[in-house]
């Protein structure tokens, strides 16, 4: 049971590269969501989607770009890399959106920008 | 504006003792409460929740505690093991948002 899957784990990168972190989960879920964590800010909500076709900005939208063509996979796109954007990302899913669905997290992609 | 507060960014507790995590939020609207563990490497995992209609959660060692009047939640581990030493987040979600707005976290220790 792989529930929500993260890649890549690692990645270096150099300031105005661009890439994209992916996220699939296999359970059907319609909500999933990305998150960054870094020190001392706890999980900053980037983007969410409530169905596939359907996403929103976050709390730190700016930089990062989402789309979402199934309801299996959620990809965050980095337009040019920024050492301000050096975290780990975490991508997450549940079966909706309300506050009383736990939401099922991968084990991050940890990223440094040169 | 941190509307999820973690003031503690640490906190070590003997194996065998109680370890008290504690919340602190601002928005009155908050409605639902959740914990969530981290390991080093992983993912964060929930742990436990509680609704704003309800001032007590338990299951098994670990209880949530709901002030309303105080807008203070606190998790409590009894008795605490090596095994919950991660960092915990709070978090909470409310009728003017349905999304999860989370702590920056207290990293546990628990020692023998």
């Amino acid at each position: 049971n792989a529930g929500v899957t993260q890649t890549p784990k690692f990645q270096v990168l150099k300031t105005g590269q661009s890439m994209t972190l992916q996220c699939a989960q296999d359970m059907n879920h319609e909500y999933m969501s990305w998150y960054r964590q870094d020190p001392g800010m706890g999980l900053r909500l980037i983007h969410y989607s409530v169905g596939a076709g359907i996403t929103d900005q976050g709390e730190v939208p700016n930089g990062y770009n989402v789309s979402r063509s199934t309801t299996e996979d959620f990809p965050l796109r980095l337009l040019s890399a920024a050492p301000s954007q050096t975290s780990v990302y975490f991508c997450a899913s549940s079966y909706s959106l309300g506050g009383n669905q736990p939401q099922h997290f991968g084990d991050g992609t940890r990223l440094s920008i040169l | 504006d941190q509307q999820v507060k973690q003031n503690s960014p640490s906190l070590s507790v003997q194996e065998g003792r109680i370890s008290i995590l504690n919340c602190d939020y601002t928005n009155s609207m908050f409605d639902y409460f959740l914990w969530y563990k981290k390991y080093p490497a992983e993912g964060p995992t929930f742990l436990i929740s509680i609704s704003s209609i309800k001032d007590k959660n338990e299951d098994g060692r670990f209880t949530v505690f709901l002030n309303k009047s105080a807008k203070h939640l606190s998790l409590h581990i009894v008795p605490s093991q090596p095994g919950d030493s991660a960092v915990y987040f709070c978090a909470a979600s409310g009728t003017d948002t349905d999304k999860l707005i989370f702590g920056t976290g207290t990293r546990l220790q628990v020692f023998p």
